[in-house]
């Protein structure tokens, strides 16, 4: 069964400050990673990593992939206010298909 | 281009009660499935699709029946609402395979009372 642990659950910041969240996984036959932004509504998709292209970057958000020690990393600098939200973290193996396993999601809090 | 459309946005039942939460897509995606949100849970997964005619059961299917007539529509029904089905929940669609992510729709909010 797949599994994704996301950490922390929660995180209060500053305008300006810099983040970094956590996934770990277990999955077999990994394929894909995805990170999402959840605000008040539907999920947005910010990334996906897969085993050839472990590093992404969009402005001040960035993400990184360790396939060895099974786990990704979501870097957000310069906070800003518009970055509150939940952030998910998804992840799809081969005998999964094209279904996603989700983590509990990171509630970030970036005050000004 | 309307993405992924769910309807209600919002619904209030009495327990016992069924109902059917609608899900359209209009970009062509072969793949489709059905989340349930709650508080400390993360996205769980109900029932997929990955055609028209083809559904399978995800992590929490007691409860839900789906159906895939056609490519464009995947209709969530409960059966006989329970307060344990409260929760808010997401269709999503995919072109599929290994490479593509999800369109999450809007969520429609479910209460059962």
């Amino acid at each position: 069964e797949d599994k994704v642990v996301q950490s922390p659950l929660s995180l209060v910041v500053h305008e300006g400050d810099t983040v970094t969240l956590n996934c770990s996984y277990e999955v077999t036959n990994f394929r894909s990673l995805l990170w999402y932004k959840q605000e008040k509504k539907a999920p947005t998709f910010l990334f996906m990593l897969t085993s050839s292209g472990i590093e992404k970057k969009s402005g001040r958000l960035s993400s990184i992939l360790d396939k060895k020690e099974l786990f990704s990393i979501l870097n957000i600098t310069a906070t800003q206010t518009g970055d509150s939200a939940v952030y998910l973290c998804a992840v799809r193996g081969e005998t999964s298909g094209s279904r996603l396993t989700f983590g509990e999601g990171t509630q970030l809090t970036v005050n000004p | 281009n309307a993405g992924v459309t769910q309807t209600p946005k919002f619904q209030v039942l009495k327990t016992g009660q069924s109902m059917t939460l609608q899900c359209a897509q209009d970009m062509n995606h072969e793949y489709m499935s059905w989340y349930r949100q709650d508080p400390g849970m993360g996205l769980r997964l109900i029932h997929y699709s990955v055609g028209a005619g083809i559904t399978d059961q995800g992590e929490v299917p007691n409860g839900y029946n789906v159906s895939r007539s056609t490519t464009e529509d995947f209709p969530l029904r409960l059966l006989s609402a329970a307060p344990s089905q409260t929760s808010v929940y997401f269709c999503a669609s995919s072109l599929g395979g290994y490479l593509y992510g999800y369109t999450f729709g809007s969520g429609t909010r479910l209460t059962v009372v």
